[in-house]
């Protein structure tokens, strides 16, 4: 049960995409299409921006996107704004109800 | 409008057991399908899933703390408490819990606002 992998920082302008990584194994992000992605502001709990891979729950800005290519999850935040300034955190199932998340990337906004 | 909250001692000392506390309201723990989950995030760090428990009772736990961790529910009192026995300062955390749903979206969707515990003696 390692964490996954994410890129520790990533930064973009105002209005450009970014794209955040989570790499994991065959067990986990390769064999499961359960990837969730988390937003979490400073001294906040997180919230929930992406489940099951792609699905983006009620509320959340379509600027929000995720997929998958094997043990690699992605999540795309198209036409970035100063809000978006915050810890992304990637969550996968692993089997037999243990979860496992992400090392987090905190994502700039120059 | 679904809700959680986190209760516990913000101080232990090591060696101690913690005890924490997730009150929720605006779901049911017998609801077919439903869970209620147990994060951590030491300051300044990442995430890290701890325990699970399902709308049957079972209980799922983190492979490297399972010996450590007790979770167990409450549904006549809308509770779920988590025990982490032997506490350590490594164990200084935000720990969070959150619901997870299968018969909606199947992620954590809903989360506590976090409490802090400090281990010091």
């Amino acid at each position: 049960q390692s964490a996954l992998t994410q890129p520790a920082s990533v930064s973009g302008s105002p209005g450009q995409s970014i794209t955040i990584s989570c790499t994991g194994t065959s067990d986990d992000v390769g064999s499961y299409n359960l990837v969730s992605w988390y937003q979490q502001h400073p001294g906040k709990a997180p919230k929930l921006l992406i489940y099951e891979v792609t699905k983006r729950p009620s509320g959340v800005s379509n600027r929000f996107s995720g997929s998958k290519s094997g043990n690699t999850a992605s999540l795309t935040i198209s036409g970035l704004q100063a809000e978006d300034e915050a810890d992304y955190y990637c969550c996968s199932y692993e089997g037999s109800s243990i979860f496992v998340f992400g090392t987090g990337t905190n994502v700039t906004v120059l | 409008q679904v809700t959680l909250r986190e209760s516990g001692p913000a101080l232990v000392k090591p060696t101690q057991t913690l005890t924490l506390t997730c009150s929720f309201s605006g779901f049911s723990l017998t609801t077919s399908g439903m869970y209620v989950t147990w994060v951590r995030q030491p300051p300044g760090k990442a995430l890290e899933w701890l325990a699970l428990i399902d709308w049957d009772d079972d209980k799922y736990y983190s492979t490297s703390l399972k010996t450590r961790l007790t979770i167990s529910k409450d549904t006549s009192e809308n509770q779920v408490v988590l025990t982490m026995t032997n506490m350590d300062p490594v164990d200084t955390a935000t720990y969070y819990c959150a619901r997870r749903y299968r018969g909606d979206l199947d992620a954590f969707d809903i989360w506590g606002q976090g409490t802090m515990v400090t281990v010091s003696s």
